[in-house]
């Protein structure tokens, strides 16, 4: 079955780039769905941060979209988020996620991964 | 956005009994498009409801939901000693998709 596995550094320098990939495995991420990153600081509930298709096509959090960017790599089966200009409030874990489509739109998410810690730090 | 309010913030409930949680939403969520996700310490949220009412794929039947509109359920039947996690509901009728806070079903 799919699995997903996050990687990246674990720690960031204040205004620098958090960078993380999510290594799809078991399928295609050239399938029909949606591949989403959704954080949680510690101690707190869920963030969706934004999501992509495998054409490209994404749509991110208007709370974060100028920071951030989603890309995908179809020869490596694996799709990435960079999110700038970090501070401390975006110091959480980071899921990365599918979700099937429903009819058009993006369904619940049914498979995710294990989560990496990113600290945001000098 | 749609903002969604769940209650109660913790449920203080012993093994084997009912456990009813609610999740609102601050407007109506297009076509009952509302999941459930249950969370355990250290664990990935695990999809449990979508569709407000549909199981997932090896999710005992001892966990339902209902509602429309905005106003949804999440119901166990019986309470089982792996059942105490965080619940969360989750709405992705409409961009950008939202979570719920979260319930705190815990062990009285």
């Amino acid at each position: 079955q799919v699995q997903l596995q996050e990687s990246g550094p674990g720690l960031v320098k204040p205004s620098g780039t958090l960078s993380l990939t999510c290594a799809v495995s078991g399928g295609s991420i050239s399938s029909s769905n949606w591949w989403s990153w959704v954080r949680q600081p510690p101690g707190k509930g869920l963030e969706w941060i934004g999501e992509i298709y495998h054409s490209g096509s994404t749509n991110y959090n208007p709370s974060l979209k100028s920071r951030v960017t989603i890309s995908v790599d179809k020869s490596k089966n694996q799709f990435s988020l960079k999110l700038s200009s970090v501070t401390a409030a975006d110091t959480a874990v980071y899921y990365c996620a599918r979700s099937e489509i429903v009819v058009v739109i993006p369904g619940a998410f049914d498979i995710w991964g294990q989560g990496t810690m990113v600290t945001v730090s000098s | 956005e749609i903002v969604l309010t769940q209650s109660p913030g913790t449920l203080s409930l012993s093994p084997g009994e009912r456990a009813t949680l609610s999740c609102r939403a601050s407007q109506s969520v297009s076509s009952s498009y509302l999941a459930w996700y249950q969370q355990k310490p250290g664990q990935a949220p695990r999809l449990l409801i979508y569709g407000a009412s549909s199981r997932a794929t090896g999710i005992p039947d001892r966990f339902s939901g209902s509602g429309s509109g905005t106003d949804f359920t999440l119901t166990i039947s019986r309470l089982e000693p792996e059942d105490f996690a965080v619940y969360y509901c989750q709405q992705y009728g409409s961009s950008p998709p939202t979570f719920g806070p979260g319930t705190k079903v815990d062990i009285k």
